[in-house]
């Protein structure tokens, strides 16, 4: 089955940018969402068919996605956006939805 | 606004029947396709199924046999069965909207743990 892989953690400097990347086989053939999830809530959509926002996030948040990693970018991080952050696709071969493993964001 | 509240037992017993309930809110159940998406504690997201007004179904493949949703037109809510439960399945138990244009997760409720324990 089609597997997303997340790196566990990514450390970033208020300020900075921060990447997220989600790996897959030919995973730039594929839409990818992303979610952000903070401690003891529900995740939320930043980022939609691979690079479109929702009415609410941040022009910060931005993402691509090409070949074989799709990457979600903050730019000038703050510590709110301390969270973990998952990747979706829809395999539609399966017709089911599939999650990466999930990255913690941490704020130095 | 649509919102989505789940509710359920929060302690259920090994081998007896999880049963969560989602009541959908500032829109109809009909219009939209729902999924349930589960966490367990300290892991990350596993999509269980989807479920459309329309009668059409589908299950993650490592729960079909156990899992049964299925909607409330009269409540408007959306329902997850699952059957002989065990420790595995303790998680927080999230309903979503399923934008079937995009197919991602686009409004959540905030969960609902559920524990197997005995």
């Amino acid at each position: 089955s089609y597997v997303l892989t997340q790196p566990p953690s990514v450390s970033v400097a208020p300020e900075k940018t921060a990447k997220i990347t989600c790996g897959g086989d030919r995973i730039g053939m594929h839409i990818v969402h992303w979610y952000q999830q903070k401690p003891g809530q529900a995740p939320v959509l930043v980022v939609y068919d691979n690079s479109d926002r929702p009415s609410g996030i941040p022009e910060r948040f931005s993402a691509s996605n090409s070949r074989d990693t799709a990457t979600l970018t903050i730019r000038r991080v703050e510590a709110g956006d301390e969270a973990d952050y998952y990747c979706q696709i829809w395999d539609g071969s399966s017709d089911q939805g599939l999650f990466g493993g999930g990255t913690k964001l941490t704020v130095l | 606004q649509v919102q989505l509240q789940e509710s359920g037992p929060g302690l259920v017993k090994p081998s007896e029947t999880l049963s969560l309930t989602c009541p959908v809110s500032g829109g109809s159940i009909t219009d939209f396709y729902w999924s349930w998406i589960r966490q367990p504690p300290g892991k990350g997201l596993q999509w269980i199924g989807y479920i459309y007004y329309g009668g059409s179904t589908n299950y993650n493949p490592s729960l079909k046999s156990r899992i049964t949703m299925s909607l409330d037109m009269s409540k408007n809510q959306v329902s997850l069965n699952l059957t002989s439960v065990i420790a595995a399945d303790t998680a927080i138990y999230f309903c979503a909207r399923l934008d079937m244009a995009t197919n991602a997760f686009d409004i959540w409720g905030q969960g609902t743990m559920v524990t197997v324990s005995s």
